[in-house]
């Protein structure tokens, strides 16, 4: 069955550092989200993409992030100058279309010192 | 109350038993979805239910919806000691491209 991957399964860095978290969504999927959970509270959306561009972000979203789809299959996320609040699980997801179900990634976790 | 609040918050049982979590939400809603979290692991979606639909089965998962009263329920009978880990319900508004918002989770606890 195919599956949405991550990589890498749990990433640290210092506060102030650049990090990529990687995603490879399902093939034939054409919507692609991030989310984060920052430990013991809810999972929360970040931002959405769709026909290479964002369709929607949320106020966490904010210059610090980016999102890039660089080629056919990897969906990025960066984070520009890490702060300790970001810290978190990140989770990566994908759809077929709008009418259908988000497959989720297994999440990278990220630890900012 | 935020959207997709779950009640309640915590829930321990013994093994076999039913255990029932409820959800509610504040907007209008194109489906809602249940998920489960084993601790710090990642989502495992369970079941999808759409707008239009009242009750949906999978296994052991018995989901019901009323878009009236802006609340669903999700049972899952004869629990097993697997079954432990936090449920999520979340909610997809109409319109809009579809993200999934999240409610703050129940904490099942299955005792053998």
């Amino acid at each position: 069955e195919p599956e949405v991957t991550q990589t890498p399964s749990h990433q640290v860095t210092q506060m102030g550092q650049e990090v990529i978290l990687r995603c490879v969504p399902i093939s034939n999927h054409l919507y692609f989200y991030w989310y984060r959970q920052i430990l013991g509270q809810k999972v929360e959306f970040l931002v959405s993409f769709y026909n290479n561009e964002i369709s929607e972000k949320s106020e966490i979203f904010d210059d610090q992030f980016s999102v890039e789809r660089p080629d056919g299959s990897n969906f990025t996320l960066k984070i520009r100058s890490t702060k300790l609040e970001d810290s978190a699980m990140y989770f990566c997801a994908s759809s077929e279309d709008l009418q259908q179900q988000q497959f989720f990634g297994p999440g990278t976790r990220l630890t900012v010192l | 109350s935020q959207q997709g609040e779950e009640d309640p918050q915590a829930l321990s049982i013994q093994e076999g038993e039913n255990a029932t979590m409820n959800c509610s939400y504040k907007t209008s809603i194109n489906n809602l979805q249940w998920y489960r979290q084993n601790s710090g692991r990642g989502l495992v979606h369970l079941i999808l239910i759409r707008s239009n639909e009242r009750e949906k089965h999978s296994g052991r998962l018995r989901v019901t919806l009323d878009t009236s009263k802006k609340s669903s329920s999700l049972l899952i009978t004869a629990s097993r000691a697997a079954d432990t880990a936090s449920y999520f319900c979340a909610t997809v508004d109409s319109g809009g491209y579809q993200k999934v918002t999240f409610g703050t989770g129940t904490k099942l606890q299955v005792i053998p």
